[in-house]
């Protein structure tokens, strides 16, 4: 069974700042990892994904994925208040199979 | 706008009363899901289904079952409800690689 790992736990920024959060995975075969985002009350939402090694760009968000070392990152640039939330990295392997970190809480401070 | 929907949004039943958890969307996918989702814990799956009457068991199946007549309702029901049911419920489907979660529902089992 995919085991898929987020670090930190939590995260506290001030607003305009860099954030990274990190996600590690067991298996190399896993098709595509997504990152989710959810907020207190809310289901989580997808946000953005990737499939193939390397990085991919999508407005503040850029996910990096190093097949290699099983691990794939997410960087909001310029971060709001608005971005605090829980992040989850979700690691899909085929067959309708996803498998999910506990997540990251990001809480961005005005 | 793919929409998943879920009720009651908030539930409390006492222990040993049967639960019913119910879940819609409005996309004609295929697959569909309920998960738990505690804190420490992340989601963890309970059962999947690939289409009417085609469900199986995830990561923690025990002491629920689940019901898809048709394609775009699937149900979660609990018989004889515990304490340690007590949880925030997602329902979620998928196209493709992309899953859509509902808003949860929150169950308090006293």
């Amino acid at each position: 069974q995919e085991k898929v790992q987020q670090s930190p736990e939590s995260l506290i920024v001030p607003e305009g700042a860099m954030v990274s959060l990190n996600c590690s995975f067991s298996d190399s075969a896993s098709q595509s990892i997504w990152w989710y985002q959810q907020h207190p009350g809310k289901g989580p939402k997808a946000l953005i994904s990737i499939f193939s090694n390397g990085n991919k760009k999508e407005g503040r968000l850029t996910v990096y994925l190093n097949r290699a070392s099983l691990h794939v990152s997410l960087h909001i640039k310029d971060s709001q208040p608005s971005d605090s939330a829980v992040y989850l990295c979700a690691v899909y392997t085929g067959y309708q199979n996803f498998y999910f970190g506990k997540g990251t809480s990001l809480t961005v401070i005005p | 706008d793919m929409k998943v929907t879920q009720m009651p949004r908030y539930l409390i039943k006492r222990m040993g009363e049967n639960v019913l958890l119910e879940c819609g969307q409005d996309m004609s996918h295929e697959t569909m899901y309920w998960y738990r989702q505690d804190p420490g814990l992340g989601l963890q799956l309970i059962y999947i289904s690939y289409d009417v009457d085609s469900n199986s068991e995830g990561d923690i199946p025990k002491g629920y079952r689940v019901s898809r007549k048709k394609r775009e309702h699937f149900s979660l029901i609990l018989d004889s409800a515990k304490t340690n049911q007590t949880s925030v419920y997602f329902c979620a489907s998928s196209w493709g690689v992309e899953q859509y979660f509902g808003p949860g529902t929150r169950l308090t089992v006293l």
